[in-house]
């Protein structure tokens, strides 16, 4: 059973423009949400991550939006820059999970210049 | 400190056979993951270690699979007996339990299986 789910597999967006990443989660027990950047031949980098008592983090160009009642969160990376074409997955965690994190299948982000 | 360290990223073997892979955690790092990841799908966690015991393991890995960490340092994953549906990386991570929850695990570069 995919506890979260990526329903975008790739996403294309211009080089300056908002790029928009989504991610939905169905145990309603998560409390920590992770987003992690791969690059092909490497393994995943954690990029951002938002805890259940927030709604918004912010990292410079990153941002995550956690909904907890629509059990969605987003990820918007403003300006989008052809360095940030990547495989983008979101995880989650919580305190009945024990000490693992579930992962999406992945967002393909190309930026194109 | 270099990171987490896979070794080797890439392995062929044939249906039967046996293979081993290992992974070097970043040393300050009391917590070893191991994910398996396919095509198309997300890291799927396989098993995880705090120092050198073994606290959990799922149920995607068999009885085929074992892994160690013997003195806490170093992991060694082992598939016994190979199966074409063994074909996937493995991802080893490391991470210190304060900071695992906001910041995730430090992941390797991986090792990926061909088995034919």
């Amino acid at each position: 059973d995919q506890q979260v789910k990526q329903n975008s597999p790739s996403l294309s967006v211009q080089e300056g423009r908002i790029s928009i990443l989504n991610c939905d989660y169905t145990n309603s027990m998560f409390d920590y949400f992770l987003w992690y950047k791969k690059y092909p031949a490497e393994g995943p980098t954690f990029l951002i991550s938002i805890s259940s008592i927030k709604d918004k983090n912010e990292d410079g160009r990153f941002t995550v939006f956690l909904n907890k009642s629509a059990k969605h969160l987003s990820l918007h990376i403003v300006p989008s820059q052809p360095g940030d074409s990547a495989v983008y997955f979101c995880a989650a965690s919580g305190w009945n999970t024990g000490n693992q994190f579930y992962f999406g299948t992945g967002t393909s982000l190309t930026v194109i210049p | 400190d270099t990171g987490v360290s896979q070794d080797p990223r890439h392995k062929i073997t044939k249906r039967g056979q046996n293979v081993t892979f290992r992974c070097d955690p970043i040393s300050e790092h009391n917590r070893l993951y191991w994910y398996r990841q396919t095509l198309g799908q997300g890291p799927e966690f396989l098993t995880y270690f705090q120092n050198e015991a073994q606290l959990e393991k799922s149920r995607l890995l068999s009885d085929r699979f074992s892994a160690e960490r013997p003195k806490g340092s170093f992991s060694t994953l082992e598939i016994q007996r190979t199966e074409q549906g063994d074909s996937a990386m493995y991802l080893c991570a490391s991470s210190s339990p304060e900071v695992t929850a906001l910041y995730g695990y430090t992941f390797g570069s991986g090792t990926r299986l061909t088995v034919v």
